[in-house]
């Protein structure tokens, strides 16, 4: 399997433009999780879903921040209107429904907001 | 308050042992774990260690359990400049039926040639 792929990579926009950033789990992985990583702080979980549905998005900062799964192998996180602040780096994890529970990470997207 | 506290930073010479530090709160976690996160890079799962156990051994790692103190050690034996990088303890929260991770906030971790 080629792990979480996400895209894309770098991402910069400027300032009230809408933002997209794409996930596609490990194939068999019922779980789907988005983080927000940034050096003040660290590593936040936004939502997750089980088995394409959100099971808890209270990590989402506002209503700026949609997030979706259409189907198995397919999930999005939208910001709109982006802001600064946005500038991150956004990771998609997924996992196993089993233990050991252990979550697998993709190479994640830098957003830069202008 | 943090659920999982770590130092920020610690420095070795290559060629000595690293031990990174960890403290959690949850004690019904039932699994611990040790990612680590090299630059431009996702979080890699390095090891984990079920709660029923004090020590996990895996070639040059070394994990530690008290779970009296819920303390979480990682050893890295012959530190390498390729160990450079973050290292992330996480525990697992249990709620309604599922299960997900707290990490902490990462020990950088620079090896000294």
């Amino acid at each position: 399997d080629a792990g979480v792929i996400q895209s894309p990579r770098h991402e910069v926009t400027e300032m009230g433009q809408e933002v997209t950033l794409r996930c596609k789990p490990i194939s068999g992985h019922d779980y789907l999780f988005w983080y927000r990583q940034t050096m003040m702080r660290g590593l936040e979980l936004l939502i997750y879903f089980n088995n394409n549905v959100p099971i808890d998005d209270s990590g989402m900062p506002e209503d700026r921040f949609s997030a979706k799964m259409p189907n198995a192998s397919f999930s999005t996180l939208k910001i709109q209107p982006s802001e600064p602040r946005d500038s991150a780096v956004y990771f998609c994890a997924s996992r196993e429904a089993g233990g050991p529970f252990e979550q697998f990470f993709g190479p994640g997207t830098r957003l830069t907001v202008l | 308050g943090e659920d999982v506290e770590q130092s920020l930073f610690l420095s070795v010479r290559e060629g000595d042992s690293s031990v990174i530090n960890c403290t959690y709160t949850d004690s019904s976690s039932t699994y611990l774990y040790w990612y680590k996160q090299e630059p431009g890079a996702g979080l890699q799962l390095l090891t984990y260690i079920f709660s029923n156990m004090d020590m996990k051994q895996d070639q040059r790692l070394t994990v530690l359990l008290n779970k009296k103190d819920k303390h979480l050690s990682l050893r890295i034996a012959d530190t390498q400049t390729g160990d450079s990088a973050i290292y992330f303890c996480a525990e697992i929260h249990s709620g309604a039926g599922s299960y997900q991770l707290t990490f902490g906030k990462g020990t950088k971790l620079s090896v000294i040639p």
